[in-house]
C-alpha cells in the first residue's frame, strides 16, 4: 500500500519568492509521483509526473519537481511565485506495477501576497 | 465539448431526495473515477471503473449507486443522503489498465453537492 504526506496545509509566499511545497510517500514498489493543481471552483489540472529517468522533472507554468529515492520525497518548487499560483497543489503516487489507482495527499493551499 | 464534463455543477438536495450526477468524457479513455472531495480531508476515491466494469468500491455507502453504460459516461444516482455527504463529486478519467501506471488522470469540474 502506499501513501503520500503533503507537509503544510496552507503556505503563503511574497509574489516573486520561492515556492516550496513538501511530499514524501510510502511505497512497497518504485513509485509513479504527480502534482496535480486545483484553482477555484475547477476540477484537478496535471502540473507534472515523474515515472522514470531524469529526477528532475519540469512541468506547465514555471514548476519543477525532485525526485528524491533516499528520502522518498517529490517536492515541488518555482523560482518565483506569480499571483496566478494561489491554488491549491496535490501530490499523488501510483504503485506501478500494473495498478493505475492514484492516492493523494491532503493539499497544500498556496496563498500570493502581493 | 472536450476533456471531461460534469453535470450539474451544483446539486441542493433534501435527505429524502433521489438524483443522479453524470460524467462524460471525450477522451477516448477506458477508465472512469468518482472522487469525494470534503473540506479538510484528502481526495476520496469511491469507484473505479475500467471498460465498464466496476474494478474498485471503496466501502461506499450503498446510498451512492455508480452506473458505467460505456466507456465514455458514468454516472453516480444518489438516494436518501445524509448532510455529511454534502461536499465537491469529482469524476476524471484515464487510459486505464491498458494504458499503464503513469498514465495521467483528467478530472472534470466537479458537482458541488449540498445535503439540507
Amino acid at each position: 500500500a502506499q501513501s503520500v504526506t503533503q507537509l503544510g496545509s496552507h503556505v503563503s509566499v511574497s509574489e516573486g519568492a520561492l515556492v516550496l511545497l513538501r511530499c514524501n510517500y510510502s511505497s512497497s514498489v518504485p513509485p509513479y509521483l504527480f502534482w496535480y493543481v486545483q484553482y477555484p471552483n475547477q476540477g484537478l489540472q496535471l502540473l507534472l509526473k515523474y515515472t522514470t529517468g531524469a529526477t528532475l522533472v519540469k512541468g506547465i507554468n514555471g514548476f519543477e519537481a525532485e525526485f528524491k529515492k533516499s528520502e522518498t520525497s517529490f517536492h515541488l518548487t518555482k523560482p518565483s511565485a506569480h499571483m496566478s499560483d494561489a491554488a491549491e497543489y496535490f501530490c499523488a503516487v501510483s504503485s506501478g506495477a500494473g495498478s493505475y489507482q492514484l492516492t493523494f495527499g491532503k493539499g497544500t493551499k498556496l496563498s500570493v501576497i502581493p | 465539448e472536450t476533456g471531461v464534463t460534469q453535470t450539474p455543477r451544483h446539486l441542493v438536495m433534501g435527505m429524502t431526495n433521489k438524483k443522479s450526477l453524470k460524467c462524460e468524457q471525450h477522451l477516448g479513455h477506458n477508465a472512469m473515477y468518482w472522487y469525494k472531495q470534503s473540506a479538510k480531508k484528502p481526495l476520496e476515491l469511491m469507484f473505479v471503473y475500467n471498460f465498464k466494469e466496476q474494478t474498485e468500491n471503496n466501502s461506499v455507502p450503498s446510498r451512492f449507486s455508480p452506473e458505467c453504460p460505456n466507456s465514455s459516461h458514468l454516472f453516480l444516482h444518489l438516494h436518501t443522503l445524509q448532510p455529511e455527504d454534502s461536499a465537491l463529486y469529482l469524476c476524471a478519467s484515464s487510459q486505464g489498465a491498458s494504458g499503464g501506471p503513469y498514465n495521467e488522470q483528467f478530472f472534470g469540474p466537479g458537482t458541488r453537492l449540498t445535503v439540507l
